[in-house]
């Protein structure tokens, strides 16, 4: 069965620490992976996506991920956390066909100490 | 600006009164969908809609409706609302890729926080 998991519920890390938040995957094929932040009060938005190719993808606020196929696992990384980067991070996999779903993680809250 | 616009984004009310939130997009997606999220279950999906008139069940379709009359506009019907109904609701829309109305990319309005009392 597809499945995402996203095997921590939150992470505190120091403000100017480095951050990954991991995420594994179950899929028959490669899928089309996302990384989605959720800021208190807010919406969903699109950090970055992964459909084919370099399998470093950079988004938005200098958040990074790595797919590894091998893994199968894209995790979401950034070098140097800012407060306002406390938020909940979700991975979610998308459909490679017409019948398949979006299937997302349970998220992980990312808490950061100044 | 490219946006998923729902309304109202705060409800209160009580057992049993119909309901609808409405949800609106300008990019003309193909692909709508309702989440719900609740704490400790992340997101859950309610109904999603491939195009106008096609509409399908998620993992959490009991005691809501959808309809998709319009291309833009997916609104979602609470019946009979019950206090399980009570989460924050999200709608959702995605543009198309080659295998289908659907990348997986979404871009999600700013929910919908209802309370069922």
């Amino acid at each position: 069965a597809q499945s995402v998991t996203q095997p921590d519920i939150h992470i505190t890390v120091s403000e100017g620490a480095s951050l990954e938040l991991r995420c594994n995957y179950s899929y028959g094929a490669t899928p089309y992976l996302f990384w989605y932040v959720q800021s208190p009060g807010q919406g969903l938005q699109l950090l970055l996506k992964y459909f084919s190719g370099d399998t470093l993808v950079q988004g938005i606020k200098g958040f990074e991920a790595e797919f590894k196929r091998s893994q199968s696992s894209f995790n979401l990384r950034k070098p140097s956390v800012h407060w306002s980067d406390a938020a909940e991070y979700f991975c979610a996999v998308g459909p490679m066909n017409r019948d398949d779903k979006i299937i997302f993680g349970k998220g992980t809250r990312l808490h950061i100490l100044p | 600006e490219a946006q998923v616009t729902q309304n109202p984004r705060y409800l209160i009310t009580v057992t049993g009164k119909k309901l609808t939130v409405t949800c609106s997009q300008n990019m003309n997606h193909e692909y709508m969908s309702w989440y719900r999220q609740d704490p400790g279950l992340g997101l859950r999906q309610i109904y999603y809609s491939m195009n106008v008139e096609v509409t399908d069940k998620g993992d959490v379709p009991e005691g809501y409706k959808v309809s998709r009359k319009e291309k833009r506009n997916f609104p979602l019907i609470l019946e009979s609302p019950s206090p399980n109904q009570t989460s924050l609701y999200f709608c959702a829309s995605s543009p198309p890729s080659g295998a289908g109305p659907n990348t997986g990319e979404l871009f999600f309005g700013e929910g919908s926080r209802l309370t069922v009392l």
